[in-house]
C-alpha cells in the first residue's frame, strides 16, 4: 500500500542548530514532492518544490533534497530560530491531475 | 494580495445535522481543493476542482458529503447528515494550475467543526 513517513513526531534543537527532517514514501512515483509549515489554528503555508529530476533545491535557511532511489526528501533548516518552530509537512505530487497527498508532520521546537 | 477565505472558522452541530463551509479562493486561481484534517494527521485531499469541473472527487464520501464550485470561483462544501467521525478541520485551497504541472497550493484558515 501506499505510505508517507515523516520522522518522529516530534523534534526538539537547540537554536542555531541546523534541523534536518525526514519524509519517506513506498509506492508512489512522484512528480513533484512539496514542503509546507503549519502554525497551530492555520492552514499550511507552503515553503519549497522540488522535481524528480532535481536533487536538491535552497531557499535561504531552507534546503530539500529529493532521492527518487531512496524513495526519501530531506528538509534542512539552518542557523534555526524559535520563529522556526511549527509542523512541517512534506506532501507528494502524483496522479494525472498531480494531486497532493500528505504525510503526517513532524513537529519542531527550536530552543532557546 | 487577498489570501483564501473560509467561513466559518468554526462551527459546532449536532450527529445527524447538516452543515456547509464557503471558501473564495485567490483571484485568478483555477483550482480549488477542498481537504479534511483530523487532529495529528496531514490534511487529506476530499475533492479538486478545476475552474467549475470536478478533477478528483475520490476520496470524497458521496452518501453524506457534496461540493460545488458554481461558475468557477466560490465553492461549498456540505455534509449531511453529520457523523461524530466527521469533527476535523476543513481547509480550502486553490493554485494556479495548468493540466500536468504542480504549483503550490495556498491555504485557507480552515473550519473547525465539532460534531457532538
Amino acid at each position: 500500500s501506499q505510505k508517507i513517513e515523516q520522522n518522529s513526531e516530534a523534534l526538539n534543537i537547540q537554536e542555531g542548530k541546523t534541523a534536518t527532517l525526514t519524509c519517506n514514501y513506498t509506492n508512489y512515483s512522484p512528480a513533484y514532492l512539496q514542503w509546507y509549515r503549519q502554525d497551530p489554528g492555520r492552514g499550511p503555508v507552503f515553503l519549497l518544490l522540488i522535481r524528480e529530476n532535481e536533487k536538491e533545491k535552497r531557499k535561504e535557511r531552507l534546503k530539500v533534497t529529493f532521492d527518487t532511489t531512496l524513495k526519501q526528501s530531506l528538509f534542512h533548516i539552518t542557523a534555526s530560530q524559535p520563529a522556526d518552530s511549527a509542523t512541517y509537512l512534506c506532501a507528494i505530487s502524483s496522479g494525472s491531475a498531480r494531486q497532493l497527498t500528505f504525510g503526517s508532520g513532524t513537529q519542531l521546537t527550536v530552543l532557546p | 494580495e487577498a489570501g483564501v477565505a473560509q467561513s466559518p472558522r468554526y462551527k459546532i452541530i449536532e450527529k445527524r445535522q447538516s452543515v456547509a463551509f464557503w471558501c473564495n479562493p485567490i483571484s485568478g486561481h483555477a483550482t480549488l481543493y477542498w481537504y479534511q484534517q483530523i487532529l495529528g494527521q496531514g490534511p487529506k485531499l476530499l475533492i479538486q476542482f478545476q475552474n467549475n469541473g470536478v478533477v478528483d472527487d475520490s476520496q470524497l464520501p458521496k452518501d453524506r458529503f457534496s461540493a460545488e464550485r458554481l461558475k468557477g470561483v466560490d465553492s461549498t462544501l456540505k455534509i449531511q447528515p453529520a457523523k461524530l467521525e466527521d469533527s476535523a478541520v476543513y481547509l480550502c485551497a486553490s493554485s494556479l494550475t495548468t493540466v500536468g504541472d504542480s504549483y503550490e497550493q495556498y491555504f485557507g484558515p480552515g473550519t473547525r467543526l465539532t460534531v457532538t
